[in-house]
């Protein structure tokens, strides 16, 4: 059972570059978030997905861009890497908004 | 503004020893509760959750936490910590049914023999 599964596991890249964070889970979770994590301030929310098509933002949404064209997928898009998004990124899903989310190992993006 | 607060950074506990963690909450209502622990490395794993009723929750590893309306507070407890009990605790709560979950920022726990 993979549950929630993030590719890669480490990144580093240049600022100015684009990547994407990959999240799949194989759960049918209807509810997908993603979170950065960063030392002394816990996990911030990013962007959210409520269901294939419909997505919106979180707390710390700017620099990052997402789509839901799948209820299995759930990709981040870093558009231009900015040493301020050096972070652990987490992918998390559930059955219910309000239900306990379930989520992956995590990416460690570092950007220079 | 609703928020979720860990007053402990870091803990430092006797193996065999009680441990509790606290958590303090600003909202308005009862919101939907959870404790996670991280792992060195590792993504986070529920403990404990807490939506409503009985106000004593149990959760896996021999956790359990106590929802305190009048004091805004769920704190974590367990009788006696293992050394695998040393890694980094989170509390988090949602208000609302859209899955955005917001964390407290963490209290690192660290057992020492």
């Amino acid at each position: 059972n993979a549950g929630v599964t993030q590719t890669p596991k480490f990144q580093v890249l240049k600022t100015g570059q684009s990547m994407t964070l990959q999240c799949a889970q194989d759960m049918n979770h209807e509810y997908m978030s993603w979170y950065r994590q960063d030392p002394g301030m816990g996990l911030r929310l990013i962007h959210y997905s409520v269901g294939a098509g419909i997505t919106d933002q979180g707390e710390v949404p700017n620099g990052y861009n997402v789509s839901r064209s799948t209820t299995e997928d759930f990709p981040l898009r870093l558009l231009s890497a900015a040493p301020s998004q050096t972070s652990v990124y987490f992918c998390a899903s559930s059955r219910e908004g309000n239900q306990p989310q379930h989520f992956g190992d995590g990416t460690r993006l570092s950007i220079l | 503004a609703q928020s979720v607060t860990q007053p402990d950074i870091h803990i430092t506990v006797s193996e065999g020893a009680s441990l509790e963690l606290r958590c303090n909450y600003s909202y308005g209502a009862t919101p939907y509760l959870f404790w996670y622990v991280q792992s060195p490395g590792q993504g986070l794993q529920l403990l404990l959750k807490y939506f409503s009723g009985d106000t004593l929750v149990q959760g896996i590893k021999g956790f359990e936490a106590e929802f305190k309306r009048s004091q805004s507070s769920f704190n974590l407890r367990k009788p006696s910590v293992h050394w695998s009990d040393a890694a980094e605790y989170f509390c988090g709560f949602t208000t609302d049914s859209w899955g955005k979950l917001q964390f407290g920022a963490g209290t690192q726990v660290v057992v020492t023999p």
